[in-house]
């Protein structure tokens, strides 16, 4: 079964610390997008990443950065985590349309619900 | 990028066919219409997607207007663990500019 991996389900942190978002996938993707879901916001982008250390902003990277050393790799990081970055993230892969029987669609994974106190 | 209208919500019995449609008059040519749906605290999953041609599979049917300006999603049989948030996304292939509107929340009621 192909697998979108986040490292973790559940954080809370502290006003100010310094925030590993971590997701790993394993179908060889060249694409990879960090997402946050609020209510009533919906999904908005944030980051992505169509090579290993390329990335691109999405909609709302203003207090995020990331990395992608390698492939399957790719990490979102919060420099100072302040609490409006409470929300629940979510990594998805893709790969692009070369290949006949690729769908070119989002594999997403289970999210990580972070929590700033 | 294509706006699309869904309705907010949708009730569907257990075991009958669920059809949630989608506008989107704005679809660019070359834009596919991917579906997808988000069960309660886990991640969107990919449903199916179609350019022009009616599509199905083990999931569900799309049909998409010759005009490409509407599609409707069916889920032939609902069951109760098809409840969830389905979302209609113009999109072009790759997951590029794959934008999530508000969706459409199916509660599938036994």
């Amino acid at each position: 079964d192909v697998k979108v991996t986040q490292s973790s389900r559940y954080l809370v942190k502290r006003t100010g610390e310094k925030v590993f978002l971590e997701c790993v996938q394993d179908m060889d993707h060249e694409n990879m997008f960090w997402y946050r879901q609020d209510p009533g916001l919906g999904l908005r982008l944030i980051y992505f990443s169509y090579d290993v250390k390329m990335k691109e902003k999405g909609d709302i990277p203003e207090g995020y950065s990331v990395s992608r050393e390698k492939k399957e790799r790719f990490s979102l990081i919060l420099e100072s985590a302040s609490t409006n970055q409470t929300s629940m993230y979510l990594c998805a892969s893709s790969s692009p349309v070369r290949l006949a029987g690729v769908s070119g669609e989002l594999f997403f994974g289970e999210g990580s619900r972070l929590t700033v106190l | 990028d294509a706006k699309t209208t869904q309705p907010t919500s949708m009730d569907c019995a257990e075991g009958r066919a669920a059809n949630l449609p989608c506008n989107h008059s704005t679809i660019s040519g070359n834009e596919y219409v991917y579906w997808y749906r988000q069960i309660h605290s886990q991640g969107p999953q990919y449903i199916i997607h179609g350019l022009k041609n009616n599509e199905t599979n083990e999931m569900a049917s799309l049909i998409i207007t010759e005009d490409r300006k509407s599609s409707t999603l069916i889920l032939p049989h609902a069951t109760l663990r098809d409840t969830a948030v389905y979302y209609c996304i113009p999109s072009y292939t790759g997951g590029f500019k794959t934008i999530f509107g508000a969706g459409t929340r199916l509660f599938v009621k036994a």
